[in-house]
């Protein structure tokens, strides 16, 4: 099975931050990267879907980005409404797995 | 609209057998993919399993043995079945679409005595 290792497990930010969140995988899955967030008591929420596409209504302070095995989701501009939980899902091959989350949080 | 809504027992009991309902309307399941994904009580998320447009089946490596995933196109519905439950199976379920922008509630169930 494709591991995906997710870090940091907590970032800690302050309003307005720049901050990015990493998976890597353990063997190639291509652009086959998605990235969800979830707030408590929600469902999660597609944001980037192929390693760097902003899925529909998605602010465009979010993007994706992959470096070799790295994929990074980066927040340009902290908002309030961006403190959640994010989880990168590798979708290349079944079983699909997810990363172990980032909790986003208010320094 | 695409929506879809899990349903099952809320309370199951150690060693017995878990039955869900992913009941789904806005598409056909003959034409896309429905996944279920799990997540206990302030954890993360874990994939359990997948049946594809075409009726076969993808599970998570270590729910394989006890886990099984089916569907009745003409009633729109899908069924996980989970068997031996354990309580680390106590979470929230959620069925979702292609693993992408639909998600269902989700349906919290406790396994306990």
């Amino acid at each position: 099975d494709i591991q995906m290792t997710q870090s940091p497990s907590s970032l800690p930010a302050s309003l307005g931050d720049r901050v990015t969140i990493t998976c890597r995988a353990s063997q190639d899955i291509g652009n086959y990267l998605r990235w969800f967030q979830q707030k408590p008591g929600k469902s999660p929420r597609l944001m980037i879907y192929g390693a760097t596409n902003l899925a529909a209504g998605v602010p465009s302070r979010f993007s994706g980005s992959r470096s070799g095995s790295d994929y990074s989701l980066t927040i340009s501009s902290l908002e309030s409404e961006d403190m959640a939980d994010y989880y990168c899902l590798q979708s290349k091959e079944s079983p699909f797995t997810f990363g172990s989350g980032t909790k986003l949080e208010i320094k | 609209q695409v929506q879809l809504k899990e349903s099952g027992p809320g309370l199951v009991q150690p060693s017995q057998t878990l039955s869900l309902t992913c009941t789904v309307s806005g598409f056909s399941l003959t034409s896309y993919n429905v996944h279920w994904v799990r997540q206990p009580p302030g954890k993360g998320l874990e994939w359990m399993g997948v049946i594809w447009s075409g009726g076969n089946t993808d599970y998570n490596s270590a729910l394989k043995p006890r886990l099984s995933i089916s569907r009745d196109t003409s009633k729109s519905q899908v069924f996980l079945t989970m068997n031996s439950l354990q309580t680390e199976d106590t979470g929230i379920y959620y069925c979702n679409r292609e693993i992408g922008g639909y998600w269902g509630q989700g349906v919290m169930v406790t396994v306990s005595s």
